[in-house]
């Protein structure tokens, strides 16, 4: 089945660590999306990328890094740089850059303990 | 950049009523307006979605409007069912840009 695939669904991390969150889909979709997700708040863009080797900063970028190297991966750090990181975070992708529709993965959620 | 504010924040009905959920938009150029639906611990799907040069489309039961002078568009689910409990988020964008959504509706029915 084409999808998105996240890993994993939970995460713990203790201050001050940095980790990384695992984004695949294989749609062969050009653009993929991190977003943050916290109660009340909606959906808030981190990062994107509309081509293999490029990405750009969304509106709330500090505190996170992004590769992608594969048009398949889009990897997500949370670095220790992040003030508040517990939180919902959402990978999607699209058939090219925006103006449609937006396929999501299942989550991840880090906790940090 | 473009801001979408989306109301009510929470909103319950019972079983077999209409429910409504609105937003506005402050781009003009905005052209496309999808609608999430989010159930818990799962990503967002897209239920519906409407471009700037249609002012209303029907999918079963949800429609979405949109008017575009007023820089607002509807999500309307009638016959509600419980398993239509869920959170909805509307979201616009621009052409070759990212979506913009909004903060997102929590909608129970009740049996």
């Amino acid at each position: 089945d084409g999808g998105i695939t996240q890993s994993p669904k939970y995460l713990f991390r203790k201050e001050g660590q940095n980790v990384t969150l695992s984004c695949e889909q294989n749609l062969n979709h050009d653009a993929m999306y991190w977003y943050r997700q916290d109660p009340g708040q909606g959906l808030r863009l981190i990062y994107y990328s509309q081509i293999v080797n490029d990405f750009q900063k969304g509106d709330i970028a500090e505190g996170y890094s992004v590769s992608r190297e594969k048009k398949e991966s889009f990897p997500l750090t949370v670095t220790s740089a992040q003030k508040n990181p517990t939180a919902f975070y959402l990978c999607a992708s699209t058939p090219r850059g925006g103006n449609t529709e937006a396929f999501f993965g299942q989550g991840t959620r880090l906790t940090v303990v | 950049g473009e801001n979408v504010e989306q109301h009510p924040s929470t909103l319950s009905v019972q079983e077999g009523d209409s429910a409504v959920i609105k937003c506005t938009y402050s781009d003009s150029a905005s052209n496309y307006f999808p609608w999430y639906k989010q159930e818990l611990g799962k990503g967002p799907q897209l239920i519906i979605d409407i471009r700037s040069n249609v002012g209303e489309k029907k999918d079963q039961r949800i429609a979405v409007t949109l008017n575009k002078t007023a820089k607002h568009f509807s999500l309307h689910i009638t016959e509600t069912q419980p398993e239509d409990s869920a959170v909805y988020f509307c979201a616009a964008s621009i052409r070759y840009s990212t979506l913009t959504f909004g903060k997102g509706t929590m909608l129970l029915v009740s049996p």
